[in-house]
């Protein structure tokens, strides 16, 4: 069985300050990590994917995740937070096999950037 | 490019009444998902299909039935709407073929069962 839990339900930062999103995975095969960030209304759209050709993943709108086998880690960071970076972002789990899709979601994370 | 399409966008049930959520994508996945949204508890999957002609129960199946028309479409129905179906629905599809291959979603159908 997989599962996601993802640290903090919440997380305020000052525009311009670093962002960073805690993911932690458990799957007792290689796992298909995933970040995705869903706006006010909106479906949910890819940030990233890890795809095991290196541990340092870079994704859309400067946002990156690093993938820390040690620690069943792929925390999301980006530098320099923006106001459009306000969002709820989520981290997820695929099983592979033949529904790549088939995914295995954390609760969710609110970001919210103040001026 | 119209990617993965639901319809209604919002819809208000009444207890016991049913209805049936529509979803067609364009991209020709194989693979097709539905998955229920509630406030901090992430996206669970209700059903999935992971070909045409195929159906497998998720996490949440109790009280749903869904039907893979063909390869583009995805239905959703409630046969008797309850008060804790009220949630946000979205469908997904993806290849079923290749690794890290990620899911596409839709724009949401926004549910209350009153």
């Amino acid at each position: 069985a997989q599962s996601v839990t993802q640290l903090g339900s919440h997380v305020s930062v000052s525009e311009g300050a670093l962002v960073l999103l805690r993911c932690n995975y458990s799957s007792s095969v290689p796992p298909y990590l995933f970040w995705y960030v869903q706006y006010p209304n909106q479906g949910l759209q890819l940030l990233l994917k890890y795809t095991s050709a290196a541990t340092l993943v870079k994704g859309i709108n400067g946002f990156e995740a690093e993938f820390k086998k040690s620690e069943t880690s792929f925390h999301l960071t980006k530098p320099s937070a923006h106001m459009s970076d306000a969002a709820e972002y989520f981290c997820a789990v695929g099983s592979g096999g033949t529904s790549y899709g088939k995914l295995t979601f954390g609760q969710g994370t609110i970001l919210t950037v103040h001026p | 490019n119209a990617g993965v399409t639901q319809t209604p966008k919002f819809q208000v049930l009444k207890t016991g009444q049913s209805m049936t959520l529509q979803c067609a994508q364009d991209m020709n996945h194989n693979s097709m998902y539905w998955y229920r949204q509630d406030p901090g508890m992430g996206l669970r999957l209700i059903y999935y299909s992971a070909s045409e002609g195929t159906t497998d129960k998720g996490e949440v199946p109790n009280g749903y039935n869904v039907s893979r028309l063909n390869k583009r479409e995805f239905s959703l129905r409630l046969e008797s709407a309850a008060p804790s179906q009220t949630s946000v629905y979205f469908c997904a599809s993806s290849e079923a073929g290749g690794f890290y291959t990620e899911a596409f979603f839709g724009q949401g159908t926004r549910l209350t069962v009153v």
